[in-house]
């Protein structure tokens, strides 16, 4: 079975800090691979997506990048944090390509980000 | 791009009461329709989906329906109990995206002894 592995579980960082979040899957092969951020008490925005190795796709414009270095391996990372990257950052992935068919999302237990 | 409005943005109901959830969306191409739901400090967890070939679909106490002409699908959750108190997110996806889901603002719920 598919397994997805999220790390840390928490961080608290100062402002102007750097960023390095990770996140691997299991039990599967060229995966879609998310990052969303949730906001306390808020609904989940899509921040990156990635449907294979170098290619990244991204939502919203901001100073947080992502990468894919590997295949079941995607990195959320920032060179200096603001207060508003506070939140709870959320991975998932789904089923690479199947033809004509969209696939559930699978999400991690999630990274709560504290600036301070 | 696509855009979901979720409705009530919170729902109390009594023990054994049922609870509906409604999800309006935009794009007529999409044709996938997951619910999430997320406990406090969680991660949202997959519990049913539609596609857009079929108008319902069960799981035991949960239902969802789908009405592609008006554009609008439905979480159903009947004889509710206290576990069931959470948040729900609707979302959906046109194919061809990557899965790439819209999100609603999600449905706080709580369930009442």
């Amino acid at each position: 079975s598919q397994t997805i592995h999220q790390w840390p579980a928490t961080l608290v960082q100062p402002v102007g800090s750097p960023l390095s979040l990770e996140c691997t899957v299991e039990g599967t092969s060229n995966p879609n691979l998310y990052w969303y951020r949730q906001a306390a008490g808020r609904g989940l925005q899509l921040l990156f997506y990635s449907v294979g190795i170098g290619q990244i796709s991204s939502e919203v414009p901001q100073n947080l990048s992502a990468s894919r270095p590997q295949d079941r391996q995607f990195i959320l990372s920032s060179k200096k944090l603001l207060l508003s990257d506070s939140g709870f950052y959320l991975c998932a992935w789904s089923r690479g390509y199947v033809a004509f068919l969209s696939e559930p999302q699978h999400f991690g237990d999630g990274t709560r980000l504290s600036i301070l | 791009g696509e855009n979901v409005e979720q409705h009530p943005s919170t729902l109390s109901v009594q023990e054994g009461d049922s609870a509906v959830i409604k999800c309006t969306y935009s794009d007529s191409a999409s044709n996938y329709f997951p619910w999430y739901k997320q406990e406090l400090g969680k991660r949202p967890q997959l519990i049913i989906d539609i596609r857009s070939n079929v108008g319902e679909k069960k799981d035991q106490r949960i239902a969802v329906t789908l009405n592609k002409t008006a554009k609008h699908f439905s979480l159903h959750i009947t004889e509710t109990q206290p576990e069931d108190s959470a948040v729900y997110f609707c979302a959906a996806t046109p194919t061809g995206t990557a899965s790439k889901l819209t999100f609603g603002t999600g449905t706080r719920l709580q369930v009442t002894l």
